[in-house]
């Protein structure tokens, strides 16, 4: 199985710094990588596809690269709504594992 | 506009099987570009792929939970079905439903990603 480390499991940040997060994963899995936002009670929300690529109605703000084994998911600037948790999932093979997350809130 | 929606007990005894159904609507369940998962969630901690299947009758599962674990389909009812079976505390945790969707990227080549899920089920097993 490919297994998915994300980098820091937390953080603090204020509105409207640049937020940035890190997975890395076990093999190389060129581009095939997606990120996941989710709120307390909430089901997970498909943020970015393909390691870059920003899901329909996705702000501007959130951006992703990376290819074979590190990725970054960035918030350009953070707003009072992006606090929450976000997960790194590859799509390479099966199983689908997500990385552990990693949690925004506020400082 | 597709909607997924999971049912199924909320409370289950230790060694028994868990079964959760999760009904789609807006559209087909038989359509050949998409995937069909479950996912769960304990809980405080993050999530956990559990497996999914496609209709041309594929199944995918996680290795962790390979032999306890089994998703069916009924296409006349457009619904999915999970089970897990020999249940101990360690499967109590929020379930969701969600559709893997082919998506395109501007160079034309098509990444999956989970683009609907349910609102989530929370099972409890204990006696």
């Amino acid at each position: 199985d490919i297994q998915m480390t994300q980098s820091p499991s937390s953080l603090s940040a204020s509105v409207g710094d640049r937020v940035t997060i890190t997975c890395r994963a076990s093999q190389s899995i060129s581009t095939y990588l997606t990120w996941y936002q989710q709120k307390p009670g909430k089901a997970p929300k498909l943020l970015i596809y393909g390691a870059s690529s920003l899901q329909s109605g996705v702000p501007s703000r959130f951006s992703g690269s990376g290819s074979g084994t590190d990725f970054t998911l960035t918030i350009s600037s953070l707003q009072p709504e992006d606090f929450a948790t976000y997960y790194c999932q590859h799509t390479y093979n099966s199983p689908r594992t997500f990385g552990q997350g990693t949690k925004v809130e506020i400082k | 506009q597709v909607q997924l929606q999971e049912s199924g007990p909320g409370l289950v005894k230790p060694s028994q099987t868990l079964s959760l159904t999760c009904t789609v609507s807006g559209g087909s369940i038989s359509s050949g570009s998409y995937y069909w998962g479950w996912i769960r969630q304990p809980a405080g901690k993050g999530l956990e792929w559990i497996g999914r299947f496609h209709a041309s009758g594929s199944t995918n599962y996680s290795p962790s939970l390979m032999g306890r674990v089994t998703i069916s389909v009924d296409t006349s009812k457009n619904q999915f079905s999970l089970k897990v079976s020999s249940v101990t505390a360690a499967d109590t945790a929020v379930y969701y439903c969600a559709r893997e969707a082919p998506m395109a990227r501007a160079t034309g080549d098509y990444y999956y990603g989970m683009d609907v899920w349910g609102q989530g089920t929370t099972v409890t097993v204990s006696s």
